[in-house]
Order: structure tokens, then C-alpha cells, then sequence
């Protein structure tokens, strides 16, 4: 079973909209929950870090929140822009495996004008 | 401008054949990691090494090898003994391994073709 899914699996949005993606988890404890953005045939780039006493944490047009009670990790995008066309990945660390990091699929987000 | 290399961006090879995958950082990191992704899934960790001269298997290692015989570089062989090659490859660092609040830092990643 995957201890990090992401969700929905791909989304399509006009420019200038916000959107939000989903990230449940199952790894516990953990140390941290990040968000990275991976554009096309591209490395990942780090958006946000959050440790389990952050609630929520902003990088320009993007806020990610955390609810570690209920295991849960939003992305909200605001005013989307072309360039927000990207997968963007929810990662985990878990603090019980030497702070392994598990990896979510991904959501596929497609701004379009 | 500090980051990661990886070459070539594209590699065709024929099944059977050992390859060898290179990866260069000029950020002055001590740990680096070898992932591998396929579609559909999450990051996989191949190996990993914290720092020059040792190395650690991650989640997937048959049939592959690593060495670490500089700070600045991590290159990744894959056998013939890897049953399905065909992936897109990522490197990746951070300053200090251990730490577990360090973002990692990517490279833009091999695709990788076996037929």
C-alpha cells in the first residue's frame, strides 16, 4: 500500500485560477512533509518543507498546509499561471526509517488558457 | 552557477549491455542519491552515500552499482542484471546527510532506453 498518495492524479485549470491538491499520508512519525514541483523531462525543485509543528508555509503563489492529525497535506496554487504546468510531489520523512524519504505519484497539473 | 550535472540527457542501449549514468555537483554536498522514476509511481532510492568511499543500498539496488571516489561525483552503472532498465534516472544531493530538514537538491535527471 502507498504510504503517500496524492490526489487528484491530473487536473486541468484555466490561467489565472487556484487550484488545490491533496497529499494523505500513512508514515508515522515523521520529521518532515515537503512539496516539490518536477516540470517535463526535469529534476524535482523544492516549493516547501513543513515540520509536524507547522501548519501551514508559503513560497509566493503557493501554500502548502499540514494537519498531522488527521494526516493530511494540501498545495493551494493561487492565480495559476502557464508555467504552473508541472507534476508536483508530496514527499514524506520518516523519522523511524532514518528519515527515508517516501515519495507520492504525483499530480499532473495542466494550466491552460 | 552551483548545481547538479547529469549526462547524457538521453541513452540508448541495447539489453545486455552494462551503462553507466554520470552525476557531478559543484554545490560542495557530502551525501548524494541515486532515484530512479517510473510513471505512475513515486521516487524510488536506488543507493546512496553520505560520504567519499561509502555508499549504502536504498530500496532497489539489484542491479546496480555505484561508486563514490570523489566528493563531486556519484555515476551509476546499471547491469545487464537490472530486469527493466527502461526509466528515467535522478541524482540528487544534499550538504549534510542526516539532515533531515535539507531539501534535496535534483539534477534534470537521464532517461534511459533499453531495447
Amino acid at each position: 500500500k502507498n504510504q503517500v498518495e496524492q490526489s487528484p492524479q491530473s487536473l486541468i485549470i484555466l490561467e489565472g485560477k487556484n487550484c488545490t491538491l491533496q497529499c494523505n499520508y500513512t508514515v508515522s512519525p515523521f520529521s518532515n512533509l515537503r512539496w516539490y514541483k518536477q516540470d517535463t523531462g526535469r529534476g524535482p525543485v523544492s516549493l516547501t518543507i513543513m515540520t509536524f509543528s507547522e501548519n501551514t508555509k508559503s513560497n509566493g503563489r503557493y501554500t502548502a498546509t499540514l494537519d498531522a492529525d488527521t494526516k493530511q497535506s494540501s498545495l493551494h496554487i493561487t492565480a495559476s499561471q502557464l508555467s504552473d504546468s508541472a507534476s508536483y510531489i508530496c514527499v514524506v520523512s520518516a523519522r523511524e526509517y532514518g528519515n527515508k524519504l517516501v515519495f507520492g505519484a504525483g499530480t499532473i497539473l495542466r494550466v491552460k488558457s | 552557477d552551483g548545481g547538479i550535472t547529469q549526462s547524457p540527457k538521453y541513452l540508448f542501449r541495447k539489453e545486455g549491455q552494462n551503462v553507466t549514468l554520470s552525476c557531478e555537483q559543484n554545490l560542495n554536498h557530502d551525501a548524494m542519491y541515486w532515484y530512479r522514476q517510473d510513471p505512475g509511481q513515486g521516487l524510488r532510492l536506488i543507493y546512496y552515500s553520505q560520504i567519499v568511499n561509502d555508499f549504502q543500498k536504498g530500496d532497489i539496488a539489484e542491479g546496480y552499482s555505484v561508486s563514490r571516489e570523489k566528493k563531486e561525483s556519484f555515476p551509476l552503472t546499471v547491469t545487464s542484471a537490472q530486469k527493466n532498465p527502461t526509466a528515467f534516472y535522478l541524482c540528487a544531493s544534499i550538504p549534510r546527510g542526516g539532515d533531515p530538514n535539507s531539501p534535496l537538491h535534483f539534477g534534470n535527471g537521464t532517461r534511459l532506453t533499453v531495447t
